[in-house]
């Protein structure tokens, strides 16, 4: 198994420019979410799908938009990125159900917006 | 304020050395907390969760105070491999999952 993958790497952007972020599961996983990781700022949630079908706003949603495409992909778009979306995004995913179930992140997209 | 608040640190210890981060949370409705270690450029990884009674895992331990709203890691006989970023992590029930995290606080064990 991979777990979670992320695509790409890295991405330099300029200001105005649009772009997708991908990530997928094959732990079929029914929830995943996207963070951002900030210096200082620890991770903080943009955007979270509780199962297929479904997305929800996080603590930091603005200039952002996500497609739950199935039960593996969940992409985050830029759709006009700006220098302060310049950070690293993780995606992470977790079972869902009763309780607490472990998140499982992927290595992340270091985004720099100039 | 931030809901989940850490000591950034640095921490700089010897190998061998005991060291301990604290954590503070401020939502009461707070239901489960986690300690998730992140080394340099990597992933946020489960490092253990913690219990009200406090749970040990090898030399790593870690304590819950409810009434003060506090979560603590204790690391004994540090390694250099237990360098790394510690997040204290809160998650609030029913909140599909959602985690909050601490700005993290850095450790660095030195030879």
């Amino acid at each position: 198994n991979a777990g979670v993958t992320q695509t790409p790497k890295f991405q330099v952007l300029k200001t105005g420019q649009s772009m997708t972020l991908q990530c997928a599961q094959d732990m079929n996983h029914n929830s995943m979410y996207w963070y951002r990781q900030d210096p200082g700022m620890g991770l903080r949630l943009i955007y979270y799908s509780a199962s297929e079908g479904t997305t929800d706003k996080g603590e930091v949603p603005n200039g952002y938009n996500v497609s739950r495409l199935n039960k593996r992909e969940f992409s985050l778009r830029l759709e006009s990125a700006a220098p302060s979306q310049t950070s690293v995004y993780f995606c992470a995913s977790r079972v869902a159900g009763g309780g607490y179930n472990e998140q499982f992140f992927g290595p992340g997209t270091r985004l720099t917006v100039l | 304020r931030k809901e989940v608040e850490q000591d950034p640190g640095p921490f700089n210890v010897p190998e061998g050395a005991t060291v301990a981060f604290n954590c503070t949370y401020s939502n009461s409705a707070s239901q489960s907390f986690f300690w998730y270690r992140q080394d340099c450029r990597k992933e946020p990884k489960l490092l253990m969760s913690v219990y009200s009674s406090g749970n040990e895992d090898g030399r790593f331990t870690a304590q819950l105070n409810r009434a003060s709203q506090y979560i603590s890691l204790l690391i004994r006989d540090s390694k250099l491999s237990d360098s790394a970023t510690y997040l204290c992590v809160v998650n609030r029930l029913n909140q599909g999952g959602k985690l909050i995290f601490g700005q993290g606080t850095e450790l660095s064990v030195k030879p």
